[in-house]
């Protein structure tokens, strides 16, 4: 089936030591998105890709970057994670026709912080 | 602050009953969308109503959109244990850059059975 894969399901860092966060999709979406979502709260959307153009959310701390090497695959990359960016990450993709599209999501990764 | 708010913030039914819950946004809107989330899962998405829509089902699931009150309601009827889940509203704003949902705080349902 065609889905959105995140991989690790949890991952524990400790202060201060970067992480990747890795995301793949087998539905050919040239949109992928990384939302942050801490508890009880609504996912809030880090940055995009549109195909290969990094779009990058005005209030994304410098400390978050992306990479998106092809179509399939983005990762996040969290340079010096602090206790405050323990959440769960959320990778999300869509197609890009006219204004008429849902996102599909990854089941998360839960990023813990010691 | 965020685009969407939702109400209630949680809700609590019997199964068989119906649960209703309400988002509120503030800019114009191409189209609206309301995703489903389980515990510690992905979103999940459940059905997409247009701006010059007003009402659209599917399955046991009704949308209704009034884009003067810039409002949307989202009923589930017949609610079953497997429902219990965070519901999100999420819109895709007029004249925004790519293709971004700003999505609500989510309404946190749980069927009793």
């Amino acid at each position: 089936d065609a889905m959105v894969i995140q991989n690790p399901r949890y991952q524990v860092t400790q202060f201060g030591k970067p992480v990747t966060l890795s995301c793949s999709q087998t539905l050919n979406h040239n949109v992928m998105y990384w939302y942050q979502q801490k508890s009880s709260q609504a996912p809030k959307l880090l940055f995009h890709y549109y195909d290969k153009d990094f779009n990058n959310e005005a209030d994304t701390p410098d400390n978050f970057q992306s990479r998106r090497p092809n179509t399939s695959f983005c990762f996040l990359d969290i340079r010096s994670p602090g206790l405050g960016d323990a959440a769960m990450y959320l990778c999300a993709t869509s197609r890009s026709s006219g204004s008429w599209y849902e996102q599909y999501f990854g089941p998360g990764t839960r990023l813990t912080v010691t | 602050s965020q685009q969407g708010e939702e109400d209630p913030q949680a809700l609590s039914i019997q199964e068989g009953e119906n649960a209703t819950m309400n988002c509120s946004y503030k800019t114009s809107i191409n189209n609206l969308q309301w995703y489903r989330q389980n515990s510690g899962r992905g979103l999940v998405h459940l059905i997409l109503i247009r701006s010059n829509e007003r009402e659209k089902h599917s399955g046991r699931l009704r949308v209704t959109l009034d884009t003067s009150k810039k409002s949307s309601s989202l009923l589930i009827t017949a609610s079953r244990a497997a429902d219990t889940a965070s519901y999100f509203c999420a819109t895709d704003a007029r004249g925004a850059a790519g293709n971004k949902l700003t999505f609500g705080g989510g309404t946190r349902v749980l069927v009793k059975p």
